[in-house]
This record gives C-alpha cells, structure tokens and sequence, in this order.
C-alpha cells in the first residue's frame, strides 16, 4: 500500500538555522509533489509545488528538492523564525488524480 | 475572493442528532473535497467531488453523507456518529485540470470542530 514518511514527527532549531524536513514515499510515482503549512485549529496552506522532472523549486526563504529515484522530497527553510515554526505537511500526487493524500507530518519550533 | 468558508465553526451534537457541515468557495473551484483531521494526525481524504459529481469515497462509513448541490457548496451531513467521530472537519476547492491535476493547489478552509457526545 501507499505510504508517505515524514521522517521527524517533531523539530526543535534554533532561530537563524536552516531547517531540513524530509519526506519518503514508496510504493507510487507521483509526478507532483506539494508542501503545506499547518497552523494549530487551522487549514493547510499551500507553500510550493514541484514536479517531477525539476530537482530543485525555490521561494524566498524556502527551497525543496525532489528526487523520483530515492522517492524523496527535502524542505528547507533557511534563516528560520520563530514565525516558522508550524506543522509541514507533504503530499505526493499521481497525475491525473484528485487523491491528495498527506504525509504524516512534521512539528517545527523555532526556538529564539 | 480566495476564501473557503466553512460553516458553523463549532459544533457538539449527540449520538442521535442530524447535523450538517457547510462549505463555501466563490474562486470559480469544481473540485472540492472533505477531510477529517484527529489531534497531531495528518488530515485524512473522507471525499472528493469533481464538477459536482463524487468522484473519490474513501470507504468513509455511511454515517457521513457528503452533498455538493452546486459548484460552489458542500455539505457534510452527519448522522448517529460516534465519540470517536470528534475531529476537526476541513474541506478545500482546487482548480480541475484533467492530467496536470497534480499541479493544482488545494485551498483550505478553517474548519468545522465537532464534538460528538
């Protein structure tokens, strides 16, 4: 059966360092691969896409990395804030579906 | 307007009650979708309606009765549900777009917190 990892069910750093949150997938191809952001008592929120024929998607302070042969996604967030801190959420999408199933999550904290 | 919203924000009812939850988009959205979300858990597919017709259930029991009457409502209509049915209640709106449905983002609401007691 399908299964998404997010490999830390929680992450402390300190402010200023780049975060690394990872995300496994196996027994499927997607050909996207998206991130949210979670508040608590709140809805996710989009933060970026990447497809599977680019390595590497960037956005301010944000970057992710997408590599189909290990079946992995890495979120980075550099210069992290304690505004940062938050659950991050993958979803690995098969073309043509409207399956959008998430991974299990990862807690940041920035600590100051 | 870029906004989901979802009607009531709370909600406690009682093993025996009927209630429903509601959804609003006005982005221009014909998907939408249901998802129960449980405590420091992942929210979990419950339903997807595509152009106002279900097009994912995920074996969700019938006690969930999902409803899309027009493309820019949906309704979660609850029946006898259980204690461990308590949950925060999310639906979201995406574009459609056939093979790239992948690279359309999901736009979420706030949520519906039920208590089942």
């Amino acid at each position: 059966s399908q299964k998404i990892e997010q490999n830390s069910e929680a992450l402390n750093i300190q402010e200023g360092k780049t975060a690394t949150l990872t995300c496994n997938y196996t027994n499927y191809s997607p050909a996207y691969l998206q991130w949210y952001r979670q508040d608590p008592g709140r809805g996710p929120v989009f933060l970026l896409l990447i497809r599977e024929n680019e390595k590497e998607k960037r956005k301010e302070r944000l970057k992710v990395t997408f590599d189909t042969t290990l079946k992995q996604s890495l979120f980075h967030i550099t210069a992290s804030q304690p505004a940062d801190s938050a659950t991050y959420l993958c979803a690995p999408l098969v073309s043509g579906t409207y399956k959008y199933i998430f991974g299990t999550g990862t807690r940041l904290k920035v600590l100051a | 307007d870029t906004e989901v919203t979802q009607t009531p924000k709370h909600l406690v009812m009682g093993m025996t009650n009927k209630k429903s939850l509601k959804c609003e988009q006005h982005m221009g959205h014909r998907a939408m979708y249901w998802y129960k979300q449980k405590a420091k858990k992942p929210p979990e597919l419950m339903f997807v309606y595509s152009y106002e017709k279900l097009s994912i259930n995920e074996s969700v029991p019938s006690r969930f009765s999902p409803e899309c009457p027009n493309s820019s409502l949906l309704n979660l209509h609850l029946h006898a549900l259980q204690p461990e049915d308590s949950a925060l209640y999310l639906c979201a709106s995406s574009q459609v777009g056939g093979g790239t449905s992948g690279a359309n983002v999901l736009t979420f609401g706030a949520g519906s917190r039920l208590t089942v007691l």
